[in-house]
């Protein structure tokens, strides 16, 4: 079936430093990826997505590609803020019919000043 | 505009008892989801509406868990009886048709605690 793996946390990083988190999938076919954000006591919010291979997904000085040739969507950027502390989600959904999110475990990214 | 609203955002209960979930979604929005998501885990899918059908329930344990959304537009999430293992965070998301390259809203979530 379809997977997301993501890398272990907590990723720990003093404030301007740069971030990445790792992604990989597993999918029959092509799916859409995206990188979902949970802040504390909120629920997910939607931070970017790419549709098809090569597409850059970017917002809020996140960035993600999506490589088909090595299944991945990394999520990158290159100074974070305290602000930034939250857990990430990479997720997918296959481009047919309805849209079925697969989440991976999620990273938390602690930010400190 | 406001966003997926559910509650109780907190539910503490003895096993066996039952519990109940409520979600509205985006005004507007057609299609509604519910996840159970377990400590230390992502959302998992268990049943998804387009308007008041429920298209997509394959994960959801029918001898305990049930669920309804009347009129398409607000809904309950329900288990009876609640076990140990029941204890995790019920999400609820809303997006406007619910096709491959839309963008789901979620809620706050309602974190449940059987004891």
């Amino acid at each position: 079936g379809n997977s997301v793996t993501q890398m272990e946390g907590p990723v720990t990083l003093s404030e301007e430093a740069f971030l990445t988190i790792n992604c990989t999938y597993t999918a029959t076919g092509y799916p859409s990826l995206f990188w979902y954000v949970q802040y504390p006591g909120e629920g997910l919010q939607l931070l970017l997505k790419a549709t098809k291979a090569d597409d850059k997904g970017s917002n809020k000085g996140f960035e993600a590609t999506y490589r088909k040739e090595t299944t991945s969507f990394h999520l990158e950027k290159g100074s974070v803020q305290v602000s930034d502390s939250a857990v990430y989600f990479c997720a997918l959904t296959m481009n047919t019919g309805f849209q079925k999110l697969v989440f991976g475990t999620g990273t938390r990214l602690l930010v400190s000043p | 505009e406001a966003g997926v609203v559910q509650s109780p955002r907190y539910k503490i209960i003895e096993k066996k008892q039952p519990v109940a979930f409520w979600c509205n979604p985006i005004s507007g929005h057609n299609t509604l989801y519910w996840y159970l998501q377990n400590l230390g885990q992502g959302p998992e899918l268990l049943i998804r509406y387009e308007n008041e059908e429920a298209v997509d329930d394959s994960q959801l344990p029918k001898d305990r868990f049930s669920a309804e959304r009347l009129k398409g537009v607000d809904s309950t999430l329900k288990i009876q009886p609640a076990e140990l293992g029941d204890s995790a965070v019920y999400l609820c998301a809303s997006s406007l048709t619910g096709k491959s390259g839309d963008t789901q809203y979620f809620g706050p979530g309602t974190r449940l605690t059987v004891l």
